[in-house]
């Protein structure tokens, strides 16, 4: 159980392109779903994160009108990087928690974004 | 601010044990978990403490003090596919989690 999915698993792009990235909880609602940004042999930053139905809490430096982040249901949440530059290319990973017993976060298997 | 203090990298040989640690700094502490992450993949739920003491698992172990802000994850019987990055993230006060930078575990034959 437990199970998140991304797509897609990677995508290339040209700069000044949009690119819209899916995250799914397949076989649990998803109260809380978090977007993190993973450069290479970094850890983990947090980008921000969406309760479904209501706008996502970006974290500070993170540009809201850049990273776009809809939670329109308690199983999808999508990320779309706006007007794309290869500054942007990096790992990206969704995560889900279900609201119940422990705030164990569920993790996406990342999308990889290149952007030329 | 917030803190989480672990090693960048560390080496051990195969079917030995290695102890990873993890020292925070956090408003707040609600648990602390440890993650692996292969290169390339998503980090994997390994472990979450919240009471102080010994979580034992079968060959990974991990021990939590929180009045000294310090944990660590015991790796036994070390086996080449043990070779990953291990995550130290703490849950604050605002549920949030604050990662450390992660080890990176090389195990050498």
């Amino acid at each position: 159980g437990a199970v998140v999915s991304q797509h897609p698993s990677w995508v290339i792009c040209k700069s000044g392109t949009s690119v819209k990235i899916e995250c799914r909880s397949l076989d649990f609602q998803a109260t809380t779903m978090f977007w993190y940004r993973q450069f290479p042999k970094q850890s983990l930053m947090l980008m921000a994160t969406s309760n479904e139905g209501s706008k996502a809490t970006y974290e500070q430096g993170v540009e809201k009108d850049k990273f776009l982040i809809n939670h329109a249901s308690l199983t999808l949440s999508t990320l779309t990087v706006t007007s794309a530059h290869p500054e942007d290319s990096s790992f990206y990973i969704c995560s889900a928690r279900d609201g119940t017993g422990v705030y164990e976060q569920y993790f996406g298997p990342g999308t990889r974004l290149t952007v030329t | 601010g917030q803190n989480i203090d672990q090693p960048t990298e560390m080496t051990a040989t195969e079917g030995a044990i290695v102890q990873i640690n993890c020292t925070y700094q956090t408003s707040g502490f609600n648990g602390l978990f440890w993650y692996q992450q292969h290169a390339g993949e998503a980090p994997t739920f390994l472990s979450y403490n919240v009471l102080d003491g010994l979580e034992e698992k079968g060959r990974f172990s991990s021990f939590l003090s929180r009045s000294k802000g310090y944990s660590y994850l015991l790796l036994k019987e070390l086996q080449m596919k043990d070779s990953a990055s291990y995550l130290c993230a703490v849950m604050d006060s605002n549920y949030q989690l604050i990662w450390g930078a992660g080890t990176k575990l090389i195990i050498k034959p």
